[in-house]
């Protein structure tokens, strides 16, 4: 069964600080592995997409990594600022279409 | 480039009444449309596929005549939740995607339907 899981469900964090989000995912026939940004009452948006062969993607303060073998990847933030209050959803891809959506870990930045 | 819109952002109706989201794609042709549904807290749920020009996909439990998907054109899709309940009120999202090398899926900004 495709499924993919987050944690921790919900993290507080200090304005400057950094913290590191994970997933795991069972995913097949796996495509690729996605993290998105998603502010509440608003829409998804992407972060970083990796393939199995990629291990590490940054987009500016985010970086995210996979590891193929075991599955898992992880979203670590740097310098936390205020706006990177959201949730943030890890979606493993399947052939052509299906995203398989994590239920998102809720990141709140405290000044 | 790769904006989706959603139309309205938000919007109450009364129970029994059916209400139309719209879905476009500004600036690529989206041969792909999908639309999903998001409760409190909870992650998106893939409601159905739609293809422009054919019928749409839907994904098993979602009922076909109560959501009615519409993908006339490359650039718009709508869906209408006909006689509505407030069982129905959710956010509701959109995504467009386009041929290009991930399948990308862009996503529109929600619709928050509340059914009085």
């Amino acid at each position: 069964k495709n499924q993919v899981e987050q944690s921790p469900q919900s993290l507080i964090i200090l304005e400057g600080k950094n913290c590191t989000l994970q997933c795991n995912y069972t995913v097949s026939p796996f495509s690729n592995l996605r993290w998105y940004k998603q502010d509440t009452g608003r829409g998804p948006v992407s972060l970083t997409i990796m393939t199995f062969s990629e291990n590490t993607k940054s987009n500016g303060r985010y970086t995210a990594t996979l590891d193929a073998d075991t599955k898992q990847s992880s979203l670590h933030i740097t310098a936390s600022q205020l706006s990177d209050s959201a949730s943030y959803i890890c979606v493993g891809v399947s052939g052509t279409y299906k995203y398989i959506f994590g239920t998102g870990t809720r990141l709140k930045v405290l000044a | 480039g790769a904006v989706v819109s959603q139309h309205p952002s938000w919007v109450i109706c009364k129970s029994g009444t059916s209400v139309k989201i719209e879905c476009r794609s500004l600036d690529f042709q989206a041969t792909t449309m999908f639309w999903y549904r998001q409760f409190p807290k909870q992650s998106l749920m893939l409601m159905a596929t739609s293809n422009e020009g054919s019928k749409a996909t839907y994904e098993q439990g979602v009922e076909k005549d109560k959501f009615l998907i519409n993908h006339a054109s490359l650039t718009l899709s709508t869906l209408t939740v006909t006689s509505a309940h407030p069982e129905d009120s959710s956010f509701y999202i959109c995504s467009a995607s386009g041929l290009d090398l991930y399948n990308e899926q862009f996503f529109g900004p929600g619709t928050r339907l509340t059914v009085l």
